[in-house]
Order: structure tokens, then sequence, then C-alpha cells
């Protein structure tokens, strides 16, 4: 089963208007780590946004916010007013094995706890 | 300051040959993951390092997929025999290793075997 999906391939939104990316997770894990990465057409991978499983605070990075839903597994991205230069693939990524001790964050060991796993991509174009 | 470089950008070779591609991470950072961007598809773990420890090669494809690094530094991914089913983009991320960090990922690598 896919541990990461995005159900949605592509869409498309007007500049300055909001929108939402769908991310859902599977994991058996109390604690992990949920991204979201920016892939544009230059095809280099650029961090958004990061939510903890024990955050109790939705995060957000300026225009960026996550819609954290824990008991329905689910990450939403939401782009606020949305700018042409937002156009590009949208991927949603899973860290498992996050484990908070006393505020302290560890983790399993090697790639268990390491690796990233990514759904397979939203593209968004946003049109002026 | 610097992020983290990948080279070549673009390597085109002909199947059957050996090809390596090359990372250098941010300076500081002690994990450096390597994945894979086939078209129009998500990102596919391949290998971790992290510190001085044996690096974890569970994603690795085949064998006849292998990767080092060096000083706990630049990484090399080399790939022997290459297929056409190997081309893709190849991406190489570092991280400081500790605490709740996120990956930052270089520009990629680009192969075409023809």
């Amino acid at each position: 089963a896919q541990k990461i999906t995005q159900t949605q391939p592509g869409m498309f939104v007007q500049e300055k208007e909001a929108v939402t990316l769908d991310c859902t997770y599977d994991t058996s894990d109390q604690s992990y780590g949920l991204f979201w990465y920016k892939q544009p057409s230059s095809g280099e991978m650029i961090f958004l946004i990061y939510q903890g499983s024990y955050d109790e605070q939705n995060a957000t990075e300026g225009r960026y916010s996550l819609n954290f839903q824990k008991a329905r597994k689910s990450a939403n991205l939401v782009i606020s007013a949305s700018q042409l230069g937002d156009s590009a693939m949208y991927f949603c990524a899973m860290r498992e094995g996050q484990r908070l001790q006393a505020q302290l964050w560890s983790r399993k060991s090697g790639a268990a706890g390491n690796k990233l796993t990514f759904g397979g991509g939203t593209r968004v174009l946003v049109k002026p | 300051g610097a992020g983290v470089s990948q080279s070549p950008s673009n390597k085109v070779t002909e199947k059957g040959k050996d090809v390596e591609l090359r990372c250098d991470p941010i300076s500081g950072h002690t994990a450096l993951y390597w994945y894979r961007q086939s078209l129009g598809q998500g990102l596919e773990f391949l290998i971790y390092f992290q510190g001085n420890s044996a690096p974890d090669k569970s994603g690795l494809p085949s064998d006849r997929f292998s990767a080092e690094r060096t000083g706990g530094s630049v990484s090399t991914l080399t790939i022997q025999r290459t297929q056409q089913e190997d081309s893709a983009v190849y991406l190489c991320a570092s991280s400081l290793g500790t605490g709740a960090d996120w990956q930052y990922f270089g520009p990629g690598t680009r192969l075409t075997v023809t």
C-alpha cells in the first residue's frame, strides 16, 4: 500500500486565490514528520514546510500553511494568494520513526528513520 | 552559504557503460541521501550516509548501483553497465542529521541512457 497519497495529479488556480493540495499518509508509527517540497521546472526540490506528528499547532511558513488532521492522517498544504511563481510540482513526504522524548527528537537507526517517502506529486499551474 | 551541488547536471551515456555522479553536500551536514526520480514520478530513496557509520543501502535497486562517501563529505553514486531503465534524475540531499531537521536537495543530475 502507498504510504503517501496525493490524489490530485494536476490543478489550475487563479492568481491571488488560495489553493489546497491534498496529502494522506499511512503509518503505524506514533511519531513521524511530514514535509512539503516544491519542484519548479528547474528540477530542484525546495523545502516548504514541516509538521511533526506531536506538534499541536498547524505549521505555517509565510503563504504556506499545513492543515494537519492526525485522526484522518491527512496533511494538506494550503497556499494563499497564489503567485505565478508558484507554478510547479508539489510533493508531500513523510519521515517515520521520530520519537519525542523529553523534548528531544530521536529516530530509528539508519535509513528507516531518516529517508523520506514521497507521494506522486501534484502539478500546480497558476493562471494570470 | 552554498547549497548542495551535483555534477554533472546532465549525462548521456550508452547502454552498458558505467557512470559516476557526484554530490557535494552542505558544509557541516553529516547526513547525505541519494534519491532517484523517474519521469513524472515521485522520488525513490536509494542510499543514506550518516557520519562515519556504514551506509544504509536498502533502497538500491540492483548490485549495479553503489555509492561511497569520502571523508564524510563528497559522495559518488556509481552505476555500472547502465540500462535504459536507469534513465532518471538523480537527486542528492543533505541534512544536519540531528533532531527534526529537513533535507536540502541539490539540483540533480539528469541521466539519459541511450
